[in-house]
């Protein structure tokens, strides 16, 4: 089965850099015509699609965060990385990981249990 | 980018009741898609293709609409169904999401 799983330090201060983990088991990262995808979700849950990596390696953001964010991979340990720089408050949020639903559409159909990111002082 | 409008915002049904949720798009979309949400966990994917149920959920849901307007029905209430349901549209980049529609237990 499919199963994502992201980390990350939970409490970054404003100005600083977050790098959040995603380790996916039950599938390679490299396999099928996947798009692995960070999505973040603030409170009061508006929900934010950041970017993803589709299993060949070509990264697409989304333009409004594009300038600060950086997504990348590792093959070798099955995981992907969200780097976002510059962090706000606004920034605060739960970050998820998640893969698409390939030929099923371009839906989010698998998700990981999601790791709050606060920013401040 | 495409802006989704969900509608209502929050509502209540008793047990049993027929509900329907809508989601209307700024622009033209192929698909909708829809999840739920409960409290203290993530969005579980609940209808994609517009009308196509995930697996596990149950079969008096049902999703349709075409072009900008699009909705969820739940035929008969259940307690299990209160939560927070999001459409969602990757038509064109970059997806986008709903606000959410809560539905509450009468």
């Amino acid at each position: 089965d499919v199963q994502l799983q992201e980390s990350g330090p939970g409490l970054v201060k404003p100005s600083q850099t977050v790098s959040l983990t995603c380790t996916v088991t039950g599938i390679s990262i490299t396999t099928g015509n996947y798009r692995w995808s960070w999505i973040r979700q603030f409170p009061g849950n508006k929900l934010e699609w950041i970017g993803y990596i589709y299993y060949s390696g070509t990264i697409t953001y989304n333009p409004s965060l594009t300038s600060r964010t950086t997504i990348t991979r590792d093959t070798s340990k099955n995981q992907f990385f969200l780097e976002m720089n510059s962090l706000t408050a606004e920034d605060t949020a739960t970050y998820y990981c998640a893969r698409d639903g390939g030929n099923l559409g371009r839906w989010f159909a698998y998700w990981g249990q999601g790791t709050l990111v606060t920013v401040s002082a | 980018q495409i802006v989704l409008t969900q509608s209502p915002a929050l509502m209540s049904a008793s047990p049993g009741e027929k509900v329907t949720m809508t989601c209307s798009a700024s622009s033209s979309v192929s698909y909708m898609y829809w999840y739920q949400q409960k409290p203290r966990s993530s969005p579980k994917p609940w209808i994609y293709l517009t009308s196509n149920l995930a697996s596990g959920v149950p079969a008096r849901f049902s999703g349709s609409g075409s072009g900008t307007s699009y909705s969820l029905t739940i035929s008969s209430m259940e307690a299990e169904d209160a939560a927070t349901y999001y459409c969602q549209q990757w038509s064109s980049n970059p997806p986008t999401f709903g606000a959410g529609t809560k539905l509450e237990l009468k």
